[in-house]
């Protein structure tokens, strides 16, 4: 079966741009989550979204934001970009809890 | 504060060698964990998970072994393979259903 898809891959943009980035779970999946990986954080949880519902966020501004749709796919948003935002964004997606926590292979961001 | 860690970030392994990658936790509650593989350039690959009511756990050249008194998890690698380089994660489930993962340990395997 199709695993996560994220889409762009690559993107470049300068700053104070906005940005918007797409991820389809696995079939069946319902629950899809956001993170920000950068060489010196690591893995960071940005939010999680369950049947349309934002169900955890983690800790970043309010210029992040996300939403998702009833076939289950996500979107997140970035305003104002800044250049401390270029990393790569990961999705994942599982059913309902964590099993099989499933990621896409994300979105290279690079804010100039 | 609780955290998942890693003993090592990184790890040099003659190929054919088995490999041991160790991950710390702190959260006594944490009743699922998993393994993730991540190359260059990609997104995380799940590579084997375990249940907090199972001590080990086997997959193709790949055991997980969880020590709940001492807050332990380990992945083995057996044979390991250049194909096997990567940065490797463990994570693990909170009751929160929060997923918080470690640091990462970077596994390079000499031919």
């Amino acid at each position: 079966k199709a695993g996560v898809t994220q889409t762009p891959r690559y993107l470049i943009k300068t700053r104070g741009q906005q940005v918007t980035l797409s991820c389809s779970p696995i079939s069946g999946h319902r629950s899809v989550s956001w993170y920000q990986q950068t060489p010196g954080q690591g893995l960071q949880f940005l939010f999680e979204y369950f049947s349309e519902t934002q169900r955890n966020k983690g800790n970043f501004p309010g210029r992040f934001s996300g939403r998702q749709f009833s076939n289950s796919r996500s979107e997140m948003n970035v305003s104002t970009l800044e250049l401390g935002d270029s990393a790569l964004y990961l999705c994942a997606s599982s059913l309902v809890g964590r099993d099989g926590y499933t990621f896409g292979s994300g979105t290279r961001l690079t804010v100039v | 504060g609780e955290s998942v860690g890693l003993h090592l970030p990184t790890l040099s392994v003659q190929e054919g060698d088995n490999s041991i990658i160790n991950c710390a936790y702190s959260n006594s509650a944490s009743d699922y964990f998993i393994w993730y593989k991540q190359e260059s350039g990609k997104g995380p690959q799940f590579i084997i998970d375990i249940r907090s009511n199972m001590d080990k756990r086997q997959g193709q050249r790949v055991t997980v072994l969880l020590n709940k008194t001492v807050k332990h998890l380990s992945l083995q690698i057996a044979a390991t393979q250049p194909g096997d380089s990567a940065v490797y994660f463990c994570a693990e489930n909170l009751e929160n259903n929060d997923m918080r993962f470690g640091a990462g340990t970077r596994l390079t395997v000499k031919p």
